[in-house]
């Protein structure tokens, strides 16, 4: 069974300029979480879907950042501009409540994109 | 709020030798904990969980106990070897919202 996969792996832009990063959730997955993880500091959510719904969102800097899972499979990030501190591994996982239900519910993590902003 | 404190690191150990990483919580309720492992150069992998009192999580030689008196989850391993260098976080969640990590603790095994 293919991992969550992201893409791109790495992205160096300069401040003010647009960037998007890309997830494709393990297939059957129905939840789908994007995570910022700072050097040196553990992730921290950015939003979190339920299929097409973005069911929490209260840590997306919204005047820059927007999100989209318009199928309720695969999700885009993007930053609109960025500035030096957005420089960051962005971390998409997904998730599927088993027979624990929620409750038990194991995060799978994809590698991650790792940006610079110059 | 919910949070997450572990041991800073970096923990330096010699191979074979007894890891403990302390973890502690802050919860409402009754939180599902988890330890994930961040090798070099690769993504996040579950090591290990718990979802109720007194449950133990085993994986690849640790083990975690969720201990709800003391809100610990304390990771250990018995023997570390080269390979288990990596970045160990603790972290937490609740009805299936969205993990609570830990700083995360840098072990280095040298053999």
């Amino acid at each position: 069974e293919a991992g969550v996969v992201q893409s791109p792996r790495y992205k160096i832009i300069e401040k003010k300029q647009p960037v998007a990063f890309w997830c494709n959730p393990i297939s059957g997955h129905n939840t789908l979480y994007w995570y910022r993880q700072n050097l040196g500091q553990g992730p921290e959510l950015l939003i979190r879907y339920e299929n097409e719904e973005a069911v929490d969102d209260s840590q997306l800097p919204k005047d820059r950042f927007s999100a989209e899972r318009l199928k309720g499979v695969d999700s885009t990030l993007k930053i609109q501009p960025a500035e030096l501190g957005d420089s960051a591994v962005y971390l998409c996982a997904s998730s599927s409540p088993g027979l624990a239900g929620a409750r038990g519910e194991t995060q799978y993590f994809g590698p991650g994109t790792r940006l610079l902003v110059l | 709020g919910n949070s997450v404190t572990q041991m800073e690191g970096p923990v330096t150990l010699s191979e074979e030798a007894f890891l403990t990483i302390n973890c502690t919580y802050t919860a409402t309720g009754y939180p599902s904990l988890f330890w994930y492992v961040q090798y070099p150069g690769e993504g996040l992998q579950l090591l290990l969980k718990a979802t109720k009192a007194d449950d133990k999580g085993s994986n690849k030689g640790f083990e975690a106990t969720y201990r709800k008196e003391t809100t610990s989850f304390h990771l250990e391993k018995g023997s570390v070897q080269v390979s288990d260098s990596a970045v160990y976080f603790c972290a937490l969640t609740q009805a299936g919202t969205a993990l609570i990590f830990g700083k995360g603790t840098t072990l280095s095994v040298s053999s």
